[in-house]
């Protein structure tokens, strides 16, 4: 089966300005989520949908920070405007089912550089 | 509140040579506890979980509720197993995974 995909793979944009980030989940899987990768750190879960349903927002930086998945299988996650402290890989993930204890599968990530 | 703390930043061994990766969590409830690994140029991936207790490329891990660890342990490490390797922890029920900071295995020929 296809993996989570993800684009674009590189992102260098100037502080201050927009950037959105894509992602196809794994055909068939109800959870998606969106971590932040901060260099030398694991990933910190922003956003984990159920379908198109918001389950967990609670880490998402909303006053800048914001995403969504329209008919509950693609979705886009937007930093409007960006900050240098927001450099990071962007990950995806999917699960066919709700909860951390689910097994996710990974994108390739999209690795933003804001200067 | 959900904690994953993995002491080794950076881990260094020589091939055939035993392998322990720490990590020790914090929860009070009962934890469901996960491995995950990276490869070079290689998406994040799950090496193991502690609920099915089975070993994965010669990886197994203990869930120690007394110590609150987790380790990772191989009895013979290969050139394969370099990788960066995440421990997480996910809470009862529908809770979020919390990963650790990582720490990079490097196996030595």
């Amino acid at each position: 089966e296809a993996g989570v995909a993800q684009s674009p793979r590189y992102k260098i944009i100037e502080k201050r300005q927009s950037v959105a980030f894509w992602c196809n989940p794994i055909s068939g899987h109800a959870t998606l989520y969106w971590y932040q990768q901060i260099l030398g750190q694991g990933p910190k879960l922003l956003i984990q949908f159920q379908n198109n349903g918001v389950v967990d927002d609670s880490q998402l930086p909303k006053d800048r920070f914001s995403a969504e998945r329209l008919k509950g299988v693609d979705s886009t996650l937007k930093i409007q405007p960006a900050k240098l402290e927001d450099s990071a890989v962007y990950l995806c993930a999917s699960s066919s089912a709700s909860g951390g204890a689910e097994t996710q599968y990974f994108g390739p990530g999209t690795r933003l550089l804001v200067l | 509140a959900q904690r994953v703390t993995q002491p080794e930043k950076l881990l260094s061994v020589f091939k055939g040579a035993p392998v322990e990766l720490k990590c020790n969590y914090s929860y009070s409830g009962s934890p469901e506890l996960f491995w995950y690994v990276q490869y070079s140029r290689q998406r994040l991936q799950l090496l193991l979980r502690h609920i099915s207790r089975e070993s994965i490329k010669g990886f197994t891990a203990d869930l120690n509720k007394g110590e609150t660890s987790f380790h990772l342990k191989k009895p013979f490490a290969q050139e394969e197993d370099s990788a960066m390797y995440y421990c997480a922890l996910s809470g009862q029920g529908a809770q979020k995974l919390v990963f650790g900071q990582g720490t990079r295995l490097t196996i030595n020929p």
